[in-house]
């Protein structure tokens, strides 16, 4: 079974520029939650996706965004990208969403 | 608002001691509890996890951990370490009723283990 997988791995951007990032979850998962990954502050919860809704979003500003299609597949955006964005991006997918959840490899975002 | 909290930032050890990492959660109700595990270089990956039953429960590569929901904490163990378990440690929490879907880790445990 494929896992999931993350696009693109790695992006250089500057400020004020936007960004989307891309998950492909595990066939037949359809919980695709988003995290952000820095040395300071750990893994944050970004936003959780189960059939194309937001079901939960943690506290980060309006500029983070995302969706999930139909096949649930997930993307999240950044607008007007701000040093302190340069993270990690993991996603991460599970059947329901409050069981095990399996990670992606991540985006190396770096905002210049 | 639910948090998590590991007590160790940084834990040195040489192989073959036995390892206890801590991990204390607050969540006002029932909860699945998880150790994710992170090499160098690769993906987190699930080590072990709880959701009810047994409160001691086993992982891969010999790691166990025990929930005691009176202290809420869900400590994670190891007889004998070793060089190849040098990684960073996460714990996990999140709400098993179905109304939450917010995963919340601690900020990590990184364990060096020395041969």
């Amino acid at each position: 079974k494929a896992g999931v997988t993350q696009t693109p791995r790695y992006l250089i951007k500057t400020r004020g520029q936007q960004v989307t990032l891309s998950c492909s979850p595990i066939s037949g998962h359809r919980s695709v939650s988003w995290y952000q990954q820095t040395p300071g502050q750990g893994l944050q919860f970004l936003f959780e996706y189960f059939s194309e809704t937001q079901r939960n979003k943690g506290n980060f500003p309006g500029r983070f965004s995302g969706r999930q299609f139909s096949n649930s597949r997930s993307e999240m955006n950044v607008s007007t990208l701000e040093l302190g964005d340069s993270a990690l991006y993991l996603c991460a997918s599970s059947l329901q969403g409050a069981g095990e959840q399996f990670f992606g490899p991540g985006t190396r975002l770096t905002v210049l | 608002a639910q948090s998590v909290s590991q007590h160790n930032h940084h834990v040195i050890l040489s192989e073959a001691a036995s390892l206890e990492l801590g991990c204390n959660y607050s969540y006002g109700g029932t909860v699945n509890l998880f150790w994710y595990v992170q090499y160098p270089g690769q993906h987190l990956q699930l080590l072990l996890k709880y959701f009810s039953g047994d409160p001691l429960v086993k992982g891969i590569k010999g790691f166990e951990a025990e929930f005691i929901k009176s202290k809420f904490s869900f400590n994670l163990r190891k007889p004998s370490v070793q060089w190849s378990d040098t990684a960073e440690y996460f714990c996990a929490v999140i709400g098993s009723g179905g109304s939450n879907y917010k995963l919340t880790f601690g900020k990590g445990t990184l364990l060096t283990v020395n041969p």
